[in-house]
């Protein structure tokens, strides 16, 4: 069965401050991976998804995620925080006909 | 605005109820996808439907129930619920019905039941 793991609960970076949210992912073959944001009181936002191809993939709002095969791991990241990028952020690998999610990542911005 | 409508936004009712949540997906999307989300559990898929047929069951109860009409709404039931049930529904929609594209989720319907 696949899984997704998102072993950080809770995250609070300075704003400015480079941020990475780590996911492993459990799926018997090639994963579709995603990452999703989601403000509260609202749904979830594709921020950047990967197929195939080049590991490093670009997103919105100037998010990336590098899959890894070897460590089973999609980790997200941004070079500089903003503080609007305050939310919650999901991992999820699609198989099967869903999209499995993380519990979810909360990041808090300090300014 | 996602193109994904949902409603109502917000719901409340007593225990024994039921209830019927409404989605209507982005313009050219077949897929429909029902979650559930929770404190405790998390975003839980419940159900998929592709161009009015169901495709894919997850942690769906019986007491719930779904559908996709030929114009590709969908309405998820909820009979006799219980307090355990207060949870946010998202409904979300893809072009197709494979994994790979993504989805488009709308805003959600708040359920409370009291």
């Amino acid at each position: 069965a696949q899984s997704v793991t998102q072993p950080d609960i809770h995250i609070t970076v300075s704003e400015g401050a480079s941020l990475e949210l780590r996911c492993n992912y459990s799926y018997g073959a090639t994963p579709y991976l995603f990452w999703y944001v989601q403000s509260p009181g609202q749904g979830l936002q594709l921020l950047l998804k990967y197929f195939s191809g080049d590991t490093l993939v670009q997103g919105i709002k100037g998010f990336e995620a590098e899959f890894k095969r070897s460590q089973s791991s999609f980790n997200l990241r941004k070079p500089s925080v903003h503080w609007s990028d305050a939310a919650e952020y999901f991992c999820a690998v699609g198989g099967k006909g869903k999209l499995t999610f993380g519990q979810g990542t909360i990041l808090t911005v300090h300014p | 605005d996602s193109g994904v409508t949902q409603t109502p936004k917000h719901l409340i009712t007593a225990t024994g109820q039921r209830v019927t949540l409404r989605c209507s997906p982005r313009s050219g999307d077949l897929s429909v996808y029902w979650y559930q989300q929770s404190l405790d559990q998390g975003l839980q898929f419940l159900i998929q439907y592709y161009n009015g047929e169901e495709r894919a069951k997850g942690n769906i109860l019986e007491r719930f129930s779904a559908q996709q009409f030929p114009d590709l709404h969908s309405e998820l039931n909820l009979s006799s619920l219980e307090l355990g049930d207060s949870a946010l529904y998202f409904c979300a929609s893809s072009p197709q019905g494979g994994d790979n594209y993504g989805y488009t989720f709308g805003s959600g319907t708040r359920l409370t039941v009291v």
